[in-house]
């Protein structure tokens, strides 16, 4: 079936640490892909978008993602995490014309 | 200020009522999307319009219904078919090209008790 994987429900980095978050898709031909953040009880922000060219895309916030196609993948990353980037990162695709996101993982920074 | 509305930000209804959910954007986009957010469960699609006058299904669509009459408003109605109304709602919209982001509405918190 044609989905979006975040694996990661839940993931705890102390601040300052690196970050890497993975998505995975399964759709046919590759899709328009986003990252997009959402804070409690808000709506969601872009983070960040691809849909050709370089495989690495840069966002706002000091986030990137790099598009690997052999593995399906678009993974976020950020060197150094802040504490205020903790909330709820969601992975889109849009391989027609409707938009579809993955379970979401929540980011919980430490001191 | 251009964006996208929605309102209100918290519902309560009662077992067996219908309630209609609105969402208004003044982006001038095309399409526009109505998800709802469960936790653990990411956005799912409930029906989405990519023009004035027409809709589709998406993956969790039993139990609502939308209309498309203005490019502006997309109002959901969570019926009392829905067996379990509970939820965040969430409303984007996009200018209806894949590559374009969607902006999103604050949300609707739904209670039905």
């Amino acid at each position: 079936a044609q989905s979006v994987t975040q694996p990661d429900i839940h993931i705890t980095v102390s601040e300052g640490a690196s970050l890497e978050l993975r998505c995975n898709y399964s759709y046919g031909a590759t899709p328009y892909l986003f990252w997009y953040v959402q804070s409690p009880g808000q709506g969601l922000q872009l983070l960040l978008k691809y849909f050709s060219g370089d495989t690495l895309v840069q966002g706002i916030k000091g986030f990137e993602a790099e598009f690997k196609r052999s593995q399906s993948s678009f993974n976020l990353r950020k060197p150094s995490v802040h504490w205020s980037d903790a909330a709820e990162y969601f992975c889109a695709v849009v391989p027609n014309n409707d938009m579809r996101f993955g379970a979401g993982t929540r980011l919980t920074v430490k001191p | 200020d251009g964006g996208i509305t929605q309102s209100p930000k918290y519902l309560f209804r009662k077992e067996g009522q219908n309630v209609t959910l609105s969402c208004e954007q003044n982006l001038n986009h095309d399409a526009m999307y109505w998800y709802r957010q469960d936790p653990g469960q990411g956005l799912r699609l409930i029906y989405y319009s990519q023009i004035v006058n027409d809709f589709q299904k998406g993956d969790i669509a039993e139990g609502y219904s939308v209309s498309r009459e203005k490019k502006e408003s997309f109002p959901l109605t969570v019926t009392s078919a829905q067996k379990n109304p509970t939820a965040f709602y969430l409303c984007a919209s996009n200018p209806g090209r894949k590559n374009t982001e969607a902006f999103f509405g604050q949300g609707t918190r739904l209670t039905v008790v």
